[in-house]
């Protein structure tokens, strides 16, 4: 199984402004999942980061609002920019294990206020 | 596409009670598949998974059946306890690449009460 670390475990922002959450992975991986989690709902995929490569984004999601970067492969960051309220979630990095389940981190919780 | 259907909750049991989460799923292929349990401020845990058609996925007392036939993978449990408490998702995925992605189902939110 792989260990997942995320900061911050939780935050608090104000309307316009961005967050950038960190995903750590305590072995090489290809690629990492980032996923949205909102109140009461499922888990939402936004984008897969590849190393070395642009992330590939979920219908929904774009670039600009998510950037990702991907900078080797134990590290990958996700942004949340110019956040409003309904940006309030769970955002949670995964990694694939050798056999197809996922593994996640305890996933970062934001409030927008 | 891809979609998988959970049994609505919230579900509330009593200590030793027999539980069910019924799950079913749509997917063109032969997916593998997930239960997944998210317990209060935490982020999801592997539960248990099925590969291939009649696999049973078993962990921590919980089992599931791989049923091509019917499409399902009920979650079951003949003795729940008050720590089982937790919302749990059923999950499917195919492999993308060299990398899987999984659909989740909306969750079931489970409370066990002493």
């Amino acid at each position: 199984s792989a260990v997942i670390s995320q900061k911050p475990s939780r935050d608090i922002c104000q309307r316009g402004t961005s967050l950038t959450i960190q995903c750590q992975v305590d072995s090489q991986v290809t690629m990492m999942f980032w996923y949205r989690q909102q109140p009461g709902q499922s888990l939402t995929l936004i984008a897969t980061a590849n190393q070395g490569s642009e992330a590939t984004y979920e219908s929904g999601f774009v670039i600009d609002k998510f950037p990702i970067s991907r900078p080797n492969l134990t590290f990958s960051t996700l942004t949340v920019s110019n956040m409003s309220p309904e940006d309030s979630s769970i955002y949670l990095c995964s990694v694939e294990g050798r056999t197809g389940e996922l593994f996640f981190g305890e996933g970062s919780r934001l409030t927008v206020l | 596409g891809d979609s998988v259907t959970q049994m609505e909750g919230p579900v509330t049991l009593s200590e030793e009670a027999f539980l069910t989460i019924n799950c079913t799923y749509t997917a063109t292929g032969y997916p593998s598949l997930f239960w997944y349990v998210q317990y209060p401020g935490e982020g999801l845990q592997l539960l248990l998974k099925a590969t291939k058609a009649d696999d049973k996925g078993s962990n921590k007392g919980f089992e599931a059946t791989y049923r091509k036939e019917t499409t399902s993978f009920h979650l079951e449990k003949g003795s729940v306890q008050v720590s089982d408490s937790a919302v749990y998702f059923c999950a499917l995925g195919f492999s993308s690449g060299s990398a899987r992605q999984l659909t989740f189902g909306s969750g079931t939110q489970l409370t066990v009460l002493p």
